[in-house]
């Protein structure tokens, strides 16, 4: 069964700062890896899919990494914004299942 | 535009009763599914449905009760059996089952015991 971790479990970090979020997972064999933001109260809107054969995708100040070989993705945000503060979570599509993390709860201060 | 509607927002469920969450999408998706969130853990699968007509039990299905009556339907009965039903609720749809397309998500229910 696959196990999907990202630590920190919460990131405070002041406005203007390039900050990384880290995922793992302990299978190798996904099919692809997405990372997901939530808003307090909210359902989850995708940001970014990396499919298993990518290694990276682009989306403005988001940019998302995949090495599957180490079981570990992150996502990089440019020069953060007080309108980035929300949760942040990876999920790995393996086994016909998706599998989520306990997400990143990030709070960007003005 | 497309989406997921999940109502109603907030519910609140006295001891003893039964109440039903409900999720359409007008996505024309085949396969939908079920989560529930609890407080800074991931999303746990409560029940799937890849046809009209079928579901299957997802890892935390004890307590809960679906249909899938129409492509557009997937409602969620929380019954009286279900020891500790307060959470978030998810509703979610892809465009086809088991294929590992990007799942589109509802904006939630809350659903409080009181």
């Amino acid at each position: 069964k696959q196990e999907v971790t990202q630590i920190p479990a919460a990131l405070s970090v002041p406005e203007g700062e390039n900050l990384v979020l880290n995922c793992s997972f302990t299978d190798s064999a996904i099919y692809n890896l997405q990372w997901f933001r939530q808003d307090p109260g909210k359902g989850l809107t995708s940001l970014l899919l990396i499919q298993s054969s990518q290694r990276e995708q682009t989306s403005g100040r988001l940019n998302a990494s995949l090495d599957k070989s180490s079981g570990r993705s992150t996502l990089y945000i440019a020069a953060s914004q007080p309108g980035d503060s929300a949760t942040y979570l990876c999920e790995s599509y393996n086994f016909n299942k998706f599998y989520f993390g306990s997400g990143t709860k990030l709070n960007v201060k003005p | 535009d497309g989406g997921i509607t999940q109502s109603p927002k907030y519910l609140f469920r006295k001891e003893g009763q039964n109440v039903t969450l409900s999720c359409e999408q007008n996505l024309n998706h085949d396969a939908m599914y079920w989560y529930r969130q609890d407080p800074g853990q991931g999303l746990r699968l409560i029940y799937y449905s890849q046809i009209v007509n079928d579901f299957q039990k997802g890892d935390i299905a004890e307590g809960y009760s679906v249909s899938r009556e129409k492509k557009e339907s997937f409602p969620l009965t929380v019954t009286s059996a279900q020891k500790n039903p307060t959470a978030f609720y998810l509703c979610a749809s892809t465009p086809r089952p088991l294929s590992g397309n990007t799942i589109y998500f509802g904006e939630g229910s809350w659903l409080t015991v009181v």
